[in-house]
C-alpha cells in the first residue's frame, strides 16, 4: 500500500537554529498537509498545500514556518528559528482530492533544546 | 465551522468487554469523519473513515464506528477487548468545504485491564 514518508523521524536541533522536515507523499496525491502534536495535545493542524501554493494555513503557521515543494517529489516544512515550543511532533499527509485517500506519515519528533 | 468532541480522555476497560469510545461532531454540511489510532511513540493510523456511503463502517481490528446524523455522532466500538487495543484513539471530522483540512478531537486514551 502507497506511504506517506518522512525523514528523519526524530531530530534535535538547538533553539535558534533553522530545520526542515522532509515528506514523500504518495505520487499521484495533489494536496499536501502539515499537522503538529504537541506532547499530550491534540493533533493541529499547520497548512495545506495544493497546486504549488498554500491554500490554508493555522494562526499556528507564523513567519517562522515556511513549506515547499521543490523537485516535484518532496514535501518540506521549514521552521526558520526553532524554539523550545516548537518541539512536537510532526506529520505530514498527502490526498488525491477532498477528504478522500487521506494519508499520514509516521512523524518526525523534533525535540528543541 | 468543523469541530470534534470527545468525551472521555480516560477509558479503561476489561479485557473482552465492549469498548466504546464517544465522537460528536459539529459541521454545517455533511461532514467525512474518521477514527485514527495512535500507538505510543508512532504516527496515526486509519482505523476507519465514513465519507456518506454506508452509516455504519467497519474498520481493521474488529472496530467499526456508527454515524447518527440525529445525534451527531460517531462513536467507535469493538465487541471485544484485546490487549493490544491499549492506545490513543482520535476522532477527526473534514469536508472539502474547509480545505479539506482535519479537525481532531483532543483523543481518548484506551487502558485494557488483563
Amino acid at each position: 500500500e502507497p506511504e506517506v514518508t518522512q525523514t528523519p523521524s526524530h531530530q534535535v536541533t538547538q533553539m535558534g537554529q533553522e530545520v526542515i522536515l522532509r515528506c514523500v507523499p504518495i505520487s499521484n496525491h495533489l494536496y499536501f498537509y502539515w499537522y503538529r502534536q504537541i506532547l499530550g495535545q491534540k493533533v493541529e493542524f499547520l497548512v495545506s498545500f495544493y497546486n504549488n501554493e498554500i491554500s490554508e494555513k493555522s494562526e499556528i503557521f507564523d513567519d517562522q514556518f515556511s513549506v515547499e515543494r521543490p523537485d516535484g517529489s518532496n514535501f518540506t516544512l521549514k521552521i526558520r528559528s526553532t524554539k523550545l515550543e516548537d518541539s512536537a511532533m510532526y506529520f505530514c499527509a498527502s490526498s488525491e482530492w477532498g477528504g478522500y485517500g487521506y494519508t499520514f506519515g509516521s512523524g518526525t519528533r523534533l525535540t528543541v533544546v | 465551522a468543523q469541530s470534534v468532541t470527545q468525551l472521555g480522555s480516560h477509558v479503561s476497560v476489561s479485557e473482552g468487554a465492549l469498548v466504546l469510545l464517544r465522537c460528536n461532531y459539529s459541521s454545517s454540511v455533511p461532514p467525512y469523519l474518521f477514527w485514527y489510532v495512535q500507538y505510543p511513540n508512532q504516527g496515526l493510523q486509519l482505523l476507519l473513515k465514513y465519507t456518506s456511503a454506508a452509516t455504519l463502517v467497519k474498520g481493521i481490528n474488529g472496530f467499526e464506528a456508527e454515524f447518527k446524523k440525529s445525534e451527531t455522532s460517531f462513536h467507535l466500538t469493538k465487541p471485544s477487548a484485546h490487549m493490544s487495543d491499549a492506545a490513543e484513539y482520535f476522532c477527526a471530522v473534514s469536508h472539502s468545504n474547509t480545505g479539506n483540512q482535519f479537525y481532531f478531537g483532543t483523543g481518548t486514551s484506551l487502558t485494557v485491564i488483563p
